[in-house]
Formats: structure tokens, C-alpha cells, sequence
């Protein structure tokens, strides 16, 4: 099955810095590849989402890169606020359900 | 338009016990699938439900059962709860099963097992 590995686990940037979070995935077979950013207490919330037949989308401050030959997407952030701070989780879809698999997370802090 | 709702929010229950949690779909969407997120973890996937048949199935044992309803809201089922089930169990709806709409979750319902 699907494995998706993501880095870093934590990351403290300076408010108005850019964050960057990089996952792995393993099924070639994956061609949907969502961020979602969960805060305490809450289900995760869908922020950005990219297609295999795609290679970047921006969305104002976010944007997402994917890289099907390297099996590799990440999740820019720029001109960080303190109200980014929260766990962000990459994840691919894959299997018969095109069920997702989601990377470890990410607690991404933005500190005034 | 009216997003995933999951009920309850929280739950205490007693290991061995049965436990069902519900969840109503987001407006238009008819599949719904259900996640397991440990403390810390990602989500992980249990299964899926599209026209009230089970779609899709991750790596949980039989004691893990649900229903879709044709309403499409849903129900997960657990029989003989185990201390390790203690979670966050996410309800996810999409438009169509087989195919990439994107999902939109729920808030979730904490199930605590003593």
C-alpha cells in the first residue's frame, strides 16, 4: 500500500518568514495529493490541493509543488502569521477507495 | 450548505464495550469515509461507504463495522473496545467514490476507552 513519509515533524519560523514542509510518497499509482492544516480540537481542514497532472498551484500565501518523478510534493507557506500556527498534514490518494494516506504531520509554529 | 457533522463529541467508554458513532455527510456528497487519528499521529483510514456498500477497507479488524444510510449519513461500529482504540475517529465526505473531489472532514468525536 501507500506510504507517505513528511518532514519536518516540528518548525518554528519568525512571523513573516516562509515555512516549507516536504512529504514522500511511494505509490506511483497516487495522482491526488491534498494539505490539510488541523487545529486543536478540530477535524483537519483541506487548505490547498494538487493534481498529478500538475506541477505547481498557488493559492495567495500557499502554494504546493509536486514532483511525480521524484514521488515528491511540498507546501510553501509565505509572509507567516501567527494564525498559521497548527499541524499540517500532507496526504495521497491511492487504492481502490482513493482513500488518503496521510504523512506524520508537521506542528508548524509562527512566533511574533 | 451545511458541512460534515459528527456526534457525540466526546465519549468515555469501558474496555469491551460497544460503541457507535454517527456522522451526517456534507450537502451533495454521497460517500463517506471514516479515519482513525491516534494522539500525535496522522489519520489513519478504516473504510469507506458509497451507496450504502462498503467501497474501500484499510488495515482494521472485523470489530470495526459501519452503515451508510440512504440519506448517505453513516455509522461506525466497535465491538469489544480495546484500550488502543482510544482516538479521534473522523468522519470524511466527498461527492463521488473512485474519484479525486477532495474530502471535507469533521470535527470528530474523541472516543476515550478506560
Amino acid at each position: 500500500g501507500e506510504n507517505v513519509e513528511q518532514h519536518p515533524s516540528t518548525l518554528s519560523v519568525q512571523e513573516g518568514d516562509s515555512a516549507v514542509i516536504k512529504c514522500t510518497y511511494s505509490d506511483s499509482a497516487s495522482n491526488y495529493f491534498p494539505w490539510y492544516k488541523q487545529e486543536l480540537g478540530k477535524g483537519p481542514q483541506l487548505i490547498i490541493d494538487i493534481r498529478s497532472n500538475v506541477g505547481e498551484k498557488k493559492d495567495q500565501r500557499i502554494a504546493v509543488t509536486l514532483n511525480k518523478t521524484a514521488k515528491h510534493f511540498s507546501l510553501h507557506i509565505t509572509e507567516t502569521q501567527p494564525e498559521d500556527s497548527a499541524v499540517y498534514f500532507c496526504a495521497a490518494s491511492s487504492g481502490s477507495a482513493r482513500q488518503l494516506t496521510f504523512g506524520s504531520g508537521t506542528q508548524l509554529t509562527v512566533l511574533p | 450548505e451545511t458541512g460534515v457533522t459528527q456526534s457525540p463529541t466526546h465519549l468515555i467508554k469501558t474496555r469491551g464495550q460497544q460503541v457507535t458513532l454517527r456522522c451526517s455527510s456534507q450537502s451533495g456528497h454521497n460517500t463517506v469515509s471514516w479515519y482513525q487519528q491516534a494522539l500525535g499521529q496522522g489519520p489513519q483510514f478504516i473504510f469507506q461507504y458509497y451507496r450504502e456498500e462498503e467501497n474501500g477497507r484499510g488495515n482494521f479488524p472485523p470489530r470495526f463495522s459501519g452503515l451508510q444510510f440512504p440519506n448517505y449519513s453513516s455509522e461506525l461500529n466497535v465491538n469489544a473496545l480495546e484500550l488502543d482504540d482510544s482516538a479521534l475517529y473522523l468522519c470524511a465526505s466527498s461527492l463521488e467514490a473512485g474519484g479525486n473531489y477532495g474530502y471535507t472532514f469533521g470535527s470528530g468525536t474523541r472516543l476515550t476507552v478506560v
